[in-house]
Order: C-alpha cells, then sequence, then structure tokens
C-alpha cells in the first residue's frame, strides 16, 4: 500500500541555519502529497500541499516541489527561527475515490536553539 | 471559529476498561476522521465518518472499537477492553466536504491513551 518515509529526528539547528527534512514517498497513481506541522500542545496544521509532478508548495518561507522521478517532496527553509520549533509530517493522500485518507510519516521533531 | 476539539487530552485505563475519545469538529464541518499514532510511528488512519453514517472503517481494528458520529454532539471513538497495546496518541480531523484535492483536513490537538 501507500507509504510515507521521513527523515528520522530529532534535529537541532541554530537560529538563520537552513533546515531540509527529507520525504520519499510510494504510492499508486498520482497522489497528492502535505507537510503537517504540529506545534507543541497543538493540532497538526497543514503547512503546504502539491497535488501533481512539479508543483511546488510553498508557505511561511518553506518550500517543497513534488518530484515524480524520486519519487520524494522535501521540505526546505533558508533560515530558520525559533518559532519553527515542531514536529514536521510528510503526508500523502491516495487518488481516487479514497483521497480522504492521508498516509504519515513518522514526524521530525525540530528544535531551533537562539 | 474554535478548532477540532478533542477531549480528554490525556486518559489513564488499566487493561480490561472502556475508553471513550470525543470529538467536536469545526463548525460547519460535516465530515470527521480518527487517526492513531503508535510510539515511533505516523498517524494511520482508521475511520471517516459523517452525520450518523460510517463512511470508510478500513483502518479499523475488527475487535473492541468503534466509532459514531451522532446527528447531535460529538464523535466518539470507543475502545473496550483496552490492552497496553492500545496506548497511543488518537487523533481526530475534520472537513467541510469529503473528497477533492482542494479541500483541507484540520486537526484537533489528539488524545494520549495509556493503558496500564
Amino acid at each position: 500500500g501507500d507509504s510515507v518515509t521521513q527523515m528520522e529526528g530529532p534535529v537541532t539547528l541554530s537560529e538563520e541555519a537552513c533546515l531540509t527534512i527529507n520525504c520519499t514517498y510510494t504510492a499508486t497513481g498520482y497522489p497528492s502529497l502535505f507537510w503537517y506541522v504540529q506545534y507543541p500542545g497543538e493540532g497538526l496544521q497543514l503547512l503546504l500541499k502539491a497535488t501533481k509532478a512539479d508543483d511546488k508548495g510553498s508557505n511561511k518561507g518553506f518550500e517543497a516541489t513534488y518530484r515524480k522521478e524520486t519519487t520524494s517532496f522535501h521540505l526546505e527553509k533558508g533560515s530558520v527561527q525559533v518559532s519553527d520549533s515542531a514536529v514536521y509530517f510528510c503526508a500523502l493522500s491516495q487518488s481516487g475515490g479514497s483521497d480522504y485518507k492521508l498516509s504519515f510519516g513518522a514526524g521530525t521533531t525540530v528544535t531551533v536553539r537562539a | 471559529n474554535a478548532g477540532v476539539m478533542q477531549n480528554p487530552r490525556h486518559l489513564v485505563r488499566r487493561r480490561g476498561q472502556e475508553a471513550r475519545l470525543r470529538c467536536s469538529p469545526m463548525k460547519g464541518h460535516s465530515h470527521v476522521y480518527w487517526y492513531r499514532q503508535l510510539p515511533e510511528e505516523g498517524l494511520k488512519f482508521m475511520v471517516y465518518l459523517q452525520k450518523e453514517n460510517i463512511i470508510d472503517e478500513s483502518g479499523m481494528p475488527k475487535e473492541r472499537f468503534s466509532a459514531e458520529f451522532p446527528k447531535e454532539g460529538p464523535s466518539i471513538l470507543r475502545i473496550q477492553q483496552v490492552v497496553r497495546g492500545d496506548s497511543a496518541a488518537y487523533f481526530c480531523a475534520s472537513s467541510p466536504t469529503g473528497t477533492g484535492k482542494s479541500y483541507e483536513q484540520y486537526f484537533g490537538p489528539g488524545t494520549r491513551l495509556t493503558v496500564t
């Protein structure tokens, strides 16, 4: 079945450093891809998404490009802030009639130090 | 507009007891989804409900687990005769529609169930 593998954490960075979290997927058809973020004590929030190959999702300085040839959707940010400390989840939704069924990676905990 | 509410946030049960987890979707949302996150794993889909209907329960364990979303009130995930392997974080999400590439699921903060 469909699955997502993301980079293991935890990741600790200094403020203004570059962040990359790797995410690869296995899926049949043409899934949509997502990054969710969970801040301490809160629910998961959609950070960005891409629905077809070569689409680039972006939000709050984060970017990710849907690469069908490498089945990847890596998350990047050029200069992180302390407020970016959170758990980041890569996810996909199955194509076809079950596109409500999200499959998640295990999450990557990111801590940004001042 | 309040977000998705889940309660309790933390629940401790002894083996053999029942666990009831509640989820109030965002206002105007009639689609609810439950996910389970076991330790060191990603969230796994359990069930998709609309008001008074179970649409897809393909991710639910066959025994001891049930879910409902009544016409009035929150959605309930019920686990009977809990075992240690049920210890996990249970997340609820809601959406205004059920399908389509542009829709988004809004998640609650989760309920962390610990079975002792």
